[in-house]
């Protein structure tokens, strides 16, 4: 089980939105910046949003990241086939002293 | 270029050992804390242990404390992963990724190497 909660899977349509929620505690996601990852299958992960809700160059505009109390959502706007993928959070948790991350989404774009 | 590049992955008994390596070129190696987390086949992403940028400190993952060794040589830009005692619970891919951000509440895994598979069976 992880210390951060995902939901397994989520689906949506081309050109639609969808959103993935990250659920933790006070001794991570609450006092803790999240970042999110993108792993395209068969690939290595790569780094979508640090800071909560920062994008690194090269990263589109139609990702984006959220953070309130205890959870994190990634948002994802303009589908497109090639985003699916599996999605995972990751912060720190101060009481495991550890870095944790999420059981991760797969996304499906029907 | 700007690349972390893994090696070192096999197969290898249970009980066993396998070092595991981590080149990085491209960017100031020892400026950067390092990773490695790891991923089962068909499951997610695990963290299994952090190394500041000067070797100063280490956290490591429950399930590897006294079996795995993380360590790194700055004057040849390699961090490295000891496997000690490995299980069939170890099997892998292992990735190694920078560490940024300032200070533990703040840090990201913003450079990533491709992995390197590790088989722990008889």
């Amino acid at each position: 089980q992880s210390v951060l909660t995902q939901p397994p899977s989520v689906s949506a349509a081309p050109g639609q939105k969808v959103t993935i929620s990250c659920s933790g505690s006070s001794s991570n996601i609450g006092n803790n910046d999240v970042s999110w990852y993108q792993q395209l299958p068969g690939t290595a992960p790569r780094l979508l949003i640090y800071d909560n809700d920062k994008r690194p160059s090269g990263i589109p505009d139609r990702f984006s990241g959220s953070k309130s109390g205890t959870s994190a959502t990634l948002g994802i706007t303009g589908l497109q086939t090639g985003d699916e993928a599996d999605y995972y959070c990751g912060t720190w948790d101060s009481s495991l002293t550890a870095v944790v991350f999420g059981g991760g989404t797969k996304l499906t774009v029907l | 270029q700007v690349q972390l590049v893994e090696s070192g992955g096999g197969v290898v008994q249970p009980g066993r050992s396998l070092r595991l390596s981590c080149a990085a070129s491209g960017f100031t190696f020892r400026n950067y804390g390092m990773i490695w987390a790891r991923q089962a086949p068909g499951k997610g992403l695990e963290w299994v242990t952090i190394i500041w940028y000067d070797a100063s400190n280490q956290y490591y993952t429950d399930s590897v404390k006294g079996r795995f060794t993380v360590s790194r040589d700055n004057s040849k830009n390699t961090l490295y992963l000891q496997m000690n005692s490995l299980r069939a619970d170890d099997t892998a891919v292992y990735y190694c990724a920078t560490v940024t951000g300032a200070g533990a509440a703040r840090w990201y895994f913003d450079l990533w190497g491709r992995g390197t598979m590790v088989i722990v069976s008889s």
